[in-house]
């Protein structure tokens, strides 16, 4: 079946580091990737997504790109903020428009300090 | 624009004892979901309706777990009995076909 494995966290960073959080999966199909955030005390939120092999999906400074031959999806930011301070989730839908339920990894803590 | 309704935020309960969740999902958004997330581990897909029917129920553990979503709108999970390991946060999304829009789940302790 689907499966996503991510980086175990926490994950500590200064404030301006550069950020990767490693995202790997294995499906059956040509499925759309994402990556989920968390910030404390709120639900899930979308934070970018790509939906075929060489998208890059980009949102508030972070990018991630779709690597079909590494069956990669790792999540970068060139300057850590504080307020980047969440739990990120790399997650796939095996549906092409990403309607399908989504299969999510175990979540990566990050902790930016000032 | 209104995000996805969940009630209640939290509940405490015995084990044997039944519960039951609410969810209130986007306004027009047909398909619904309903996660299990347990401390620690990303959210687990139980049960996945478009409009009142159900597409994906293969993860949820229907000797205990039911779902319904009658006129395609508002759903309900229920647990009867509830065992000790259903001790999670119990997610609704909603979605018009591209991602999910998640609320902000019901927090469930079994003692």
């Amino acid at each position: 079946g689907d499966s996503v494995t991510q980086m175990e966290g926490p994950v500590t960073l200064s404030e301006e580091a550069f950020l990767t959080i490693n995202c790997t999966y294995t499906a059956t199909g040509y499925p759309s990737l994402f990556w989920y955030v968390q910030y404390p005390g709120e639900g899930l939120q979308l934070l970018l997504k790509a939906t075929k092999a060489d998208d890059k999906g980009s949102n508030k400074g972070f990018e991630a790109t779709y690597r079909k031959e590494t069956t990669s999806f790792h999540l970068e930011k060139g300057s850590v903020q504080v307020s980047d301070s969440a739990v990120y989730f790399c997650a796939l839908s095996d549906g092409g428009g990403g309607a399908d339920g989504l299969t999510f990894g175990k979540g990566t803590h990050l902790i930016i300090q000032p | 624009e209104a995000g996805v309704a969940q009630s209640p935020r939290y509940k405490i309960i015995e084990k044997r004892q039944s519960v039951a969740f609410w969810c209130n999902p986007i306004s027009g958004h047909a398909t619904l979901y309903w996660y299990q997330q347990i401390l620690g581990q990303g959210p687990k897909l139980l049960i996945q309706f478009q409009n009142n029917g159900v597409v994906d129920d293969s993860q949820l553990p229907k000797d205990r777990f039911s779902a319904e979503r009658l006129k395609g709108v508002d759903s309900t999970l229920k647990i009867q009995p509830a065992k000790l390991e259903d001790s999670a946060v119990y997610l609704c999304a909603s979605s018009l076909g591209s991602f999910a829009f998640f609320g902000q789940g019901t927090r469930l302790t079994v003692v």
